[in-house]
């Protein structure tokens, strides 16, 4: 079985602080594990992916996230955040062959002036 | 890259009547799809798996016989709500993998189906 918990329903910084979104998963098979945006009324957007390759994961936007096996977690980072970057942020699980893609409860990101 | 569509976008239909939406993968062959509810300020709930040529596998307490899924092609998947209520009324949205999770999973843009 597979789940994630996203720490932090709601995350506030000022414009070009530090974003740190939380995530943990548990997983009895490797898992690849996915970061998403989603703006109001839309689908959802892929920031990054891990699929056990680099653990440190470049995505786009200026989004990076690590893989940390100890302590089975895949938080993502950005150095600056921008306006733009206010929205809905979900990290998703899935096993190595796919499969069901299983999502945490979701991160408000806000984004002060 | 990977795109998906989903139609419609938004509907608003009378409740009793059925809703029909349709999740096309444009530029690669789905091996499987994926249909999630979500909830206004909540996360994305799977509903059902479905792969081409199979029967959608419903997640428990999903009832099968109001929501209708068929994946009758590589490129194309649909969901129907059957016998529509308020409470029926949501966000959906379908996903699409070409072969599991070294591909990720492409999502369409979502259907806000509203039953009055």
């Amino acid at each position: 079985a597979q789940s994630v918990t996203q720490l932090g329903s709601h995350v506030s910084v000022s414009e070009g602080a530090l974003v740190l979104l939380r995530c943990n998963y548990s997983s009895s098979v490797p898992p690849y594990l996915f970061w998403y945006v989603q703006y109001p009324n839309q689908g959802l957007q892929l920031l990054l992916k891990y699929t056990s390759a680099a653990t440190l994961v470049k995505g786009i936007n200026g989004f990076e996230a690590e893989f940390k096996k100890s302590e089975t977690s895949f938080h993502l980072t950005k150095p600056s955040a921008h306006m733009r970057d206010a929205a809905e942020y979900f990290c998703a699980v899935s096993g190595p062959k796919g499969g069901k893609l299983i999502f945490g409860q979701g991160t408000e990101l806000s984004v002060k002036p | 890259g990977a795109v998906v569509s989903q139609h419609p976008s938004w509907v608003i239909c009378k409740s009793g009547t059925s809703v029909k939406i349709e999740c096309r993968s444009l530029d690669f062959q789905a091996t499987t799809m994926f249909w999630y509810r979500q909830f206004p300020k909540q996360s994305l709930m799977l509903m059902a798996t479905s792969n081409e040529g199979s029967k959608a596998t419903y997640e428990q307490g999903v009832e099968k016989d109001k929501f209708l899924i068929n994946h009758a092609s590589l490129t194309l998947s649909t969901l129907t709500v059957t016998s529509a209520h308020p409470e029926d009324s949501s966000f959906y949205i379908c996903s699409a993998t070409q072969s599991g999770g070294e591909y990720g999973y492409t999502f369409g843009s979502g259907t806000r189906l509203t039953v009055v």
